[in-house]
């Protein structure tokens, strides 16, 4: 079974500088998609990026990126400029591009902004 | 603009009482899932149900079922709640595009469960 894997249990950034959450992954198969969520202190899980397995460029969405190293299965998050709203725990997740209906997630990370 | 509404933020039960939890989505997805939440443990599938009438189990079933009687509406029910599900539930949803469509969840706010 897949597993996802994120390190830091907590992480701290001043503002307007910029912090990467790691994340790991393990899995046998070749084709995947993998997600950053983000969750507010008001607990709504929201999208903040994905990135499909067969596509090489890393995926990125504003102030956020992602480091996405396929050979060492490797999926961080860099938030450049952070601001105090990105304040939250945020979860790495990996579906199977075969049985959308398996995702899983990591531990999340909880990240600290402060001013 | 929510689109997946839990019916409850917070309940207190005691234990062995029995314990209905609601998720509505109103964006006609097929997929629906029950997410519990612990500290250390990220998010851990109960149950999905991929139409109505369906359901699969997911990683950790045991002492919980689901119900599914209308495409937007998925049950979680606690026949007999214990201490040991305290915890925070968060209902989810996603549109049917095959396996290779990267169906995006769509979360509720989430129901944290106190069981005394």
């Amino acid at each position: 079974a897949q597993t996802v894997t994120q390190s830091q249990p907590e992480m701290s950034v001043q503002e307007a500088e910029t912090v990467t959450l790691s994340c790991t992954y393990d899995t046998s198969e070749s084709d995947y998609y993998l997600f950053w969520y983000k969750q507010p202190p008001s607990r709504q899980m929201i999208l903040v990026i994905r990135q499909e397995a067969y596509k090489q460029q890393n995926a990125t969405e504003n102030r956020f990126s992602v480091n996405f190293q396929k050979a060492a299965k490797s999926f961080s998050l860099k938030i450049s400029d952070s601001q105090l709203g990105d304040a939250a725990m945020y979860f790495c997740a990996y579906r199977s591009a075969y049985n959308n209906n398996d995702m899983r997630f990591g531990a999340g990370t909880r990240l600290t902004v402060k001013p | 603009d929510v689109k997946v509404t839990q019916s409850s933020r917070y309940l207190v039960k005691r234990t062995g009482e029995k314990v209905f939890l609601e998720c509505v989505q109103d964006m006609d997805h097929e997929n629906m899932f029950w997410y519990r939440q612990d500290p250390g443990l990220g998010l851990r599938l109960i149950y999905f149900s991929y139409d109505v009438k369906m359901k699969e189990k997911g990683d950790i079933p045991e002492g919980y079922s689901v119900s599914r009687e209308k495409k937007e509406r998925f049950s979680l029910i606690l026949e007999s709640a214990s201490t040991n599900q305290t915890s925070m539930y968060l209902c989810a949803s996603s549109s049917r595009q095959g396996a290779r469509g990267a169906n995006v969840l769509t979360f509720g706010a989430g129901s944290r469960l106190t069981v005394l």
